[in-house]
């Protein structure tokens, strides 16, 4: 069990353009999260999967951002456009079936100027 | 009203001493809770959660909750300087997230 492992672990990109993330969860577990945080706040919900298919969108999140699962394996989170407003850690979180605990990611820093 | 509430400290605590951390939640559909701690540039990591009424003890981790009063409290026995850190609460209702608390940040001083 390697823990969830997310790429790349920093990421600074100017305004306008688009940026990728990538998470791979924890072995089997059919569960992935995305959330953002912002410094002294706590993680903010954006979409979860349960093996591909995603369930929930946080209703914050823009058309510029989305997500996949495509093989129910890894996932990335994508945003189009960068602002300066998305500057924030980027966490993924997984969490195996039946249970409602999450185990995050190291998280991917993002910085647009 | 914040969904989850904690008081943003920071709690400074002596080496040795019981730190207490309170949350608040406002959904009263709320079934299991998580604690996580998460230092200063990292991610969160889980520390502990409970689903029923009561105490739930896991080392020097203490973890109480209170349905009826929406209060869930976290008790860090012998602190120590090591536990300095931001500590998050987060509620699991209906769906599949987690809503989090602002943290409350430790300050365990040796």
């Amino acid at each position: 069990d390697t823990g969830v492992s997310q790429d790349p672990r920093h990421k600074i990109t100017k305004r306008g353009q688009n940026v990728t993330f990538r998470c791979d969860p924890i072995s089997e577990h059919n569960r992935l999260y995305w959330y953002r945080q912002t410094l002294g706040q706590g993680p903010e919900f954006l979409t979860y999967f349960q093996n591909e298919a995603q369930l929930e969108k946080s209703r914050l999140l823009s058309d510029r951002f989305s997500a996949e699962r495509p093989k129910g394996s890894f996932s990335t989170l994508e945003i189009q456009r960068t602002e300066q407003g998305d500057s924030a850690m980027y966490l993924c979180a997984s969490s195996p079936t039946g249970l409602w605990e999450q185990y995050f990611g190291p998280g991917t820093r993002l910085t647009v100027t | 009203q914040k969904e989850v509430e904690q008081n943003s400290g920071p709690l400074s605590v002596p080496e040795g001493a019981i730190a207490s951390l309170n949350c608040t939640y406002s959904d009263r559909g709320s079934q299991s809770f998580f604690w996580y701690r998460q230092y200063s540039g990292k991610s969160p990591e889980l520390i502990m959660f409970i689903y029923s009424n009561g105490d739930k003890e896991d080392g020097r981790f203490t973890a109480q909750l209170n349905k009826a009063s929406q209060y869930v409290s976290l008790l860090i026995r012998d602190s120590q300087p090591s536990d300095s850190a931001t500590y998050l609460c987060a509620p699991h209702a209906a769906g599949n997230k987690l809503t989090f608390g602002g943290g409350t940040r430790v300050l365990v001083k040796p």
